[in-house]
């Protein structure tokens, strides 16, 4: 079965910086786009960005642009996350998603990592 | 950037009754490219409906999706206990993929 594990929860200091990890099982790693959404306490989700894993393209949200990278590792089907330069409203919990094949949905989740800054 | 606007924030509703959700797009979307998503604390998301109408596998024939263009509506004709939570509407219709901020349904 289709599975997304994500790594366990952070505490950062802000100016720090985290690298969150999701790995996938169940199905081919690089045939699926793996997205990153945020969310923090009290709001809605906000999508970050979108990685290939099979050619490793990438589109990030403009309001994560310059601070956000994502990188995978075919080897072992898992997709990373790092976000820089951490402010206290950084704090959330991050989700990784599947989007469907058909590229019209997220068809299945990790289980999210909670990431707390403060100093 | 495709705004989606959610109503009502929240709904107040009990076991049995119908409820009715509204997701309202900024400019026009491609019905194929809506969805909803079912959301419960400390747990994650959990898609519900594709392509404006299409059950998951799995999703119970109580939830059902209808709209095009700029409205859609996400109804959960008979709620359950289980099926109190946040419910978001999301595009991907175009980048950058957006969420509508939530509709909370309540007891």
């Amino acid at each position: 079965q289709v599975q997304l594990v994500q790594s366990g929860a952070e505490v950062k200091k802000p100016g720090a910086s985290v690298k969150v990890s999701c790995k996938a099982s169940g199905y081919s790693f690089t045939r699926y786009y793996i997205h990153w959404v945020r969310q923090a306490p009290g709001h809605g989700l906000e999508w970050m960005g979108r990685i290939n894993p099979n050619t490793g393209g990438i589109n990030y949200a403009q309001n994560f642009q310059g601070r956000v990278t994502m990188t995978r590792d075919t080897s072992i089907s898992t997709a990373y996350m790092e976000l820089s330069s951490l402010r206290p409203d950084d704090t959330g919990v991050y989700f990784c998603a599947r989007e469907s094949y058909s590229g019209n949905c997220f068809d299945y989740w990790g289980q999210g990592n909670r990431v707390t800054v403060s100093s | 950037e495709i705004v989606l606007t959610q109503s009502p924030g929240t709904l107040s509703l009990s076991p049995g009754e119908r409820a009715t959700l509204s997701c309202r797009a900024g400019q026009s979307i491609g019905s194929n490219y809506l969805a909803w998503y079912q959301h419960k604390p400390g747990q994650a998301p959990r898609l519900l409906i594709y392509g404006a109408s299409t059950r998951a596998t799995g999703i119970s024939d109580r939830f059902s999706g209808s709209g095009s263009g700029t409205d859609f509506t996400l109804t959960i004709s008979r709620l359950e206990p289980e099926d109190f939570a946040v419910y978001y509407c999301h595009q991907q219709n175009n980048s950058p993929w957006t969420f509508g901020q939530g509709t909370r349904v309540e007891i």
